[in-house]
């Protein structure tokens, strides 16, 4: 998985309390980014980071926030859980050069929230 | 566990035929294309990629082909394994920004 780990792999937690997931590179990448995958959808971009402290949000962010004060961490927070988050979560990165290289996905974290 | 779409378009093949798995891409300013394999329960795994100035790139027993006219992009395996069941999807990343979009895939069957 290109030295990306993901934790917790499984979850499950009830409506209305926070979960933080984690993401953790060791490619010393810039870019790093997080997805969500449904049934039926394409992966949809959460939020990205395109540097420490540099971050923006993607087509599905309402509900999520992220932080960057490590180029090695890009935790994923949901403040309260929603049914609606239930979902499995990637975590992606891409390399130095710039966004327009490869890009590497981390093993996912399923989330269920009830 | 299922990760993926439960009623994504199925391609099934015979073991040792070649497989083409097709995408349509949105955007005519992408410049940047990458196919993933993504097998049950897994993160997606880069396969090959390719810019806009190529029309084809070759890698082990894979080729992707680029039609820019139609925004079109192929995968092609030689020689399909069993090895090679799972969900395949393109994915465009637009000139100039971090963003990519992602296909919603197709399930690849490697029959023996």
């Amino acid at each position: 998985d290109a030295g990306i780990t993901q934790s917790p792999r499984h979850k499950v937690t009830e409506t209305g309390t926070p979960v933080t997931l984690r993401c953790h590179q060791t490619e010393n990448h810039r870019y790093m980014y997080w997805y969500r995958q449904d049934p039926g959808h394409g992966l949809r971009l959460i939020h990205y980071s395109y540097g420490v402290k540099d971050t923006d949000k993607g087509e599905v962010s309402d509900g999520y926030s992220v932080s960057r004060s490590k180029t090695e961490d890009f935790p994923l927070t949901l403040e309260s859980a929603t049914s609606s988050q239930t979902s499995v979560y990637f975590c992606a990165i891409a390399g130095l050069a710039g966004p327009n290289n490869e890009q590497f996905f981390g093993p996912g974290t399923r989330l269920t929230v009830l | 566990g299922e990760s993926v779409g439960l009623h994504l378009p199925t391609l099934s093949v015979q073991e040792g035929d070649n497989s083409i798995i097709n995408c349509a891409y949105s955007n005519s300013a992408s410049d940047y294309f990458i196919w993933y394999k993504q097998e049950s329960g897994k993160g997606p795994q880069f396969i090959i990629d390719i810019r806009s100035n190529m029309d084809k790139r070759q890698g082990q027993r894979v080729t992707v082909l680029l039609n820019k006219t139609v925004k079109h992009l192929s995968l092609q395996i030689a020689a399909t394994q069993p090895g090679d069941s799972a969900v395949y999807f393109c994915a465009e990343n637009i000139k100039g920004t971090y963003k990519y979009i992602f296909g919603t895939g197709t399930r690849l069957k490697v029959l023996a």
